[in-house]
């Protein structure tokens, strides 16, 4: 059974960093992408970052500077940093899986979320 | 960035009516679109990819059409589970974007 589920602190204090890790068990990393999206309380979508099937990555070019994504394999679990946080990072951070069908990408599995809030 | 114009904001209908939602991509995306789903609370779930394909397990009264700088996702017969939000999302260019949602409320 496909899962994932992102873990992390819900409560970061202005300029500090945000650690997240998704975990996904029913697959292997080393065949899926697994991509960050992180929603607002107004329900706007934000494609974060991906971290590849080989262990490339990639970045949404408004958060390159303070955005880092790795993994580690053997745990199967994909981890999230963000430094320089401020209340606008406020939201429910995602993580989810995709492949490539045919000539589409598919992103077919998604986490529970965690909701993670800026404040002090 | 490609910028995904979806419409409306929100609708109201009434059990078994067809609806359609539409998403704008402010470039062309050669169908590199999804449509999600997601009800309150819950994560986004996959109904469409590529622009027309049903994703496994989705029933189908789901379709999705479309090509270019125009998409469409319609419901037809709507049930009292397909009240949620639906978002479109491209996946042609870095970074992906995603529409900014319609709410689908039943009367």
């Amino acid at each position: 059974q496909v899962q994932l589920k992102e873990s992390g602190p819900g409560l970061v204090q202005p300029s500090e960093t945000l650690s997240l890790t998704c975990t996904v068990s029913g697959f292997s990393l080393t065949s899926y992408s697994i991509h960050w999206v992180r929603q607002h309380s107004g329900k706007r979508l934000e494609w974060m970052g991906r971290m590849w099937s080989d262990g490339a990555t990639s970045y949404n070019s408004a958060f390159t500077s303070r955005l880092s994504i790795s993994r580690d394999t053997s745990t199967s679990q994909v981890f999230l940093k963000m430094n320089s946080l401020q209340t606008e990072d406020t939201g429910t951070y995602y993580c989810a899986r995709s492949y490539i069908r045919g000539l589409n990408y598919v992103m077919d599995a998604w986490g529970q979320g965690t909701s993670v809030t800026v404040s002090s | 960035d490609i910028q995904m114009t979806q419409s409306p904001a929100s609708l109201s209908a009434s059990l078994g009516e067809t609806v359609s939602i539409e998403c704008l991509p402010s470039e062309g995306i050669s169908n590199d679109l999804a449509w999600y789903q997601q009800e309150s609370g819950k994560s986004p779930q996959l109904l469409i990819y590529g622009a027309t394909r049903l994703q496994d397990g989705v029933p189908s009264r789901f379709s999705g059409s479309g090509s270019g700088t125009r998409y469409s996702l319609k419901i037809s017969g709507i049930q009292p589970e397909d009240e949620a939000d639906y978002f479109c999302q491209q996946s042609h260019k870095n970074p992906w974007t995603f529409g900014g949602g319609t709410k689908l409320e039943l009367k």
